[in-house]
């Protein structure tokens, strides 16, 4: 049974560029949220999709967008990226039924330079 | 607003000593309280919740208990391993769906043998 899988593991941009991170929920899921998490920091909501839509979100600014496509798998899309932008990027999934319970992916590393 | 604050490490043990990692939050509202654990190389996974004031939760050794009075979830485990090097991080969540979790810097614990 695979877990939560993240595409790509390691991503380098350029300030200005945009960015499209993906993400693949823990099989039978249904929810996902993305989470970003500088160095040193713990992580931070960032925003959750269920059923195709954005059902909350964190204190981020319109440049942070995502979507979820019908087979639950979902993608996070940074414009207009700046330094301070650069993190590890996590993806979590669950049960709507049982959203505590998370299952985290390994990350995209981002570096914005 | 909701905040969480955590001990900073390292926590550099021995193995066998006894653990405790300390971790207070803020709140409003009665939030559930978690402990996620990141080893080396792997996403978070959930350690331990509790839901309500005075619950204990527990998993592989480890216990924390919901402290309103003192508004804390210190993480204890009487004899450490090895294998419990890794960075734990302190959450509650402040939505009700349960997956918008705020998370303390996370504090990373180092057991030698």
């Amino acid at each position: 049974d695979a877990g939560v899988t993240q595409s790509p593991t390691h991503l380098i941009k350029t300030r200005g560029q945009q960015v499209t991170l993906r993400c693949s929920p823990k099989s039978g899921h249904d929810t996902v949220s993305w989470y970003q998490q500088a160095l040193g920091q713990g992580p931070q909501f960032i925003f959750q999709y269920y059923e195709e839509e954005e059902r909350q979100r964190g204190n981020f600014p319109d440049r942070f967008s995502g979507h979820q496509f019908p087979n639950y798998s979902s993608e996070l899309n940074v414009n207009a990226l700046l330094l301070g932008d650069s993190a590890l990027y996590l993806c979590a999934s669950s049960l709507a039924d049982l959203s505590e319970k998370l299952f985290f992916g390994s990350g995209t590393q981002l570096s914005v330079l | 607003g909701n905040s969480v604050t955590q001990m900073e490490g390292p926590v550099t043990l021995s193995e066998e000593a006894f653990l405790t990692i300390n971790c207070t939050y803020t709140a409003t509202g009665y939030p559930s309280l978690f402990w996620y654990v990141q080893y080396p190389g792997e996403g978070l996974q959930l350690l331990l919740k509790a839901t309500k004031a005075d619950d204990k939760g527990s998993n592989k050794g480890f216990e924390a208990t919901y402290r309103k009075e003192t508004t804390s979830f210190h993480l204890e485990k009487g004899s450490v391993q090895v294998s419990d090097s890794a960075v734990y991080f302190c959450a509650l969540n402040f939505n009700q769906a349960g997956t918008a979790l705020i998370f303390g810097k996370g504090t990373t614990l180092s057991v030698s043998s």
